[in-house]
């Protein structure tokens, strides 16, 4: 069975600093993985996706991801959070004809 | 194009009544999929539904129905509710394509907040 991982429920960054958010899955195949952010009293959005064509993913907001089969991470980042990054972020893995399993998500914080 | 769309938005209950959630997908998507966001157990996958037929099924009691109509609109009913129904529920949409193959991405609607007292 596939499964997400997300190390730390919380984190919290000043403006401008790095932003890592972190993803470890297991799946006995390379999976398709997701990662998507929600905003409070709202559905999930997506950031970007992996679907094997490159192993660096480039999304939406200035987020990108790096797939690592050797470790089995698609950790994602931000080089400069902005304000506007508060919101829970889900990572989630996909196979074939099998449901989208998410992580239990992780909630960024971003002090100004 | 209009996203997903899910009505009503909140909704109050009381123990042992019945719900009925909606849901329109994106113009064009033939695949719909429910999911329950709690707290505790995070988002857990209820059921999808693929042109008019259910095609995957989460780990939930009977209580738990739903169903999808020719126009790709679905509905999930919850029967005999109980307070730990209560929960944000959300419904995605996708294209759909035959064989549900792994890069159907799924488009979130902003959930129906169901409160049960």
């Amino acid at each position: 069975a596939q499964s997400v991982t997300q190390l730390g429920s919380h984190v919290s960054v000043s403006e401008g600093a790095l932003v890592l958010l972190r993803c470890n899955y297991s799946s006995s195949v390379p999976p398709y993985l997701f990662w998507y952010v929600q905003y409070p009293n709202q559905g999930l959005q997506l950031l970007l996706k992996y679907t094997s064509a490159a192993t660096l993913v480039k999304g939406i907001n200035g987020f990108e991801a790096e797939f690592k089969k050797s470790e089995t991470s698609f950790h994602l980042t931000k080089p400069s959070a902005h304000m506007s990054d508060a919101a829970e972020y889900f990572c989630a893995v996909k196979r074939g004809n099998t449901p989208l399993v998410f992580g239990k998500g992780t909630r960024l914080s971003v002090i100004a | 194009k209009a996203g997903v769309t899910q009505t009503p938005r909140y909704l109050i209950k009381t123990r042992g009544q019945q719900v009925t959630l909606s849901c329109s997908p994106i113009s064009g998507h033939r695949s719909v999929s429910w999911y329950q966001q709690t707290p505790g157990q995070g988002l857990q996958f209820l059921f999808e539904y693929f042109s008019e037929t259910q095609r995957n099924k989460g780990n939930f009691p009977g209580r738990f129905s739903g169903r999808q109509f020719s126009n790709s609109r679905s509905e999930m009913n919850v029967s005999t509710l109980e307070l730990g129904d209560s929960a944000l529920y959300l419904c995605a949409s996708s294209p759909g394509l035959a064989g549900g193959t792994s890069i159907d991405t799924q488009y979130f609607g902003p959930g129906t907040r169901l409160t049960v007292l």
